[in-house]
């Protein structure tokens, strides 16, 4: 059965910082992993889905990478801003969409 | 081009009454899943249609049922309502080509059911 692990589960940081959100899965046969924001009391933002045939994908401030054979993808965001503060959920595809709890990020101004 | 729509967005029901969520995909996705979040348990699947054909179902009682229409939209029904389905539920659409869920989901802003 797949699982999805998300640590930290919070996490605040001074404005500026560099700072990686990590994931785990148990399960490495998936068709994509993808990472998405959530503001409180909204849906999902897509930020980067990255196939699994791929190791990492790019979107200006973010680059999320991905290791199949070790269960794991790193989410990396450059010179954070306040604007940046949600919380953080990536979610892997293997037949079903499997979600982690997320990281709740606070980004101090 | 229009987002992913779902009404109503927020609504109150009783034990023992029933609701249907409905989830109208961006124009030209053929995938339209469906999630529930609550702060427990986080965001769990529910199940996902794609040409009126239900590919994938999560582990929800069969009170959890769900259709597409030929146009993509999808309705979700939950009959006899417990307390604890008080939750966020959220669909999301795929540009979905090859036949699995391999492509980018595209969240609505989900429907809060509150269960009294």
């Amino acid at each position: 059965k797949q699982e999805v692990t998300q640590i930290p589960a919070a996490l605040s940081v001074p404005e500026g910082e560099n700072l990686v959100l990590n994931c785990s899965f148990t399960d490495s046969a998936i068709y994509n992993l993808q990472w998405f924001r959530q503001d409180p009391g909204k849906g999902l933002t897509s930020l980067l889905l990255i196939q699994s045939s791929q190791r990492e994908q790019t979107s200006g401030r973010l680059n999320a990478s991905l290791d199949k054979s070790s269960g794991r993808s790193t989410l990396y965001i450059a010179a954070s801003q306040p604007g940046d503060s949600a919380t953080y959920l990536c979610a892997v595809d293997d037949d079903k969409i499997i979600f982690g709890k997320g990281t709740r990020l606070h980004i101090l101004p | 081009k229009a987002g992913v729509t779902q009404t109503p967005r927020y609504l109150i029901k009783t034990r023992g009454q029933q609701v249907t969520l409905s989830c109208s995909p961006i124009s030209g996705h053929r995938s339209v899943s469906w999630y529930q979040q609550t702060p427990g348990q986080g965001l769990q699947f529910l199940f996902e249609y794609f040409s009126e054909t239900q590919r994938n179902k999560g582990n929800f009682p069969g009170r959890f049922s769900g259709r597409q229409f030929s146009n993509s939209r999808s309705e979700m029904n939950v009959s006899t309502l417990e307390l604890g389905d008080s939750a966020l539920y959220l669909c999301a659409s795929s540009l979905d080509t090859s036949g699995v869920i391999s492509g980018e989901l595209f969240f609505g802003e989900g429907s809060r059911l509150t269960v009294l």
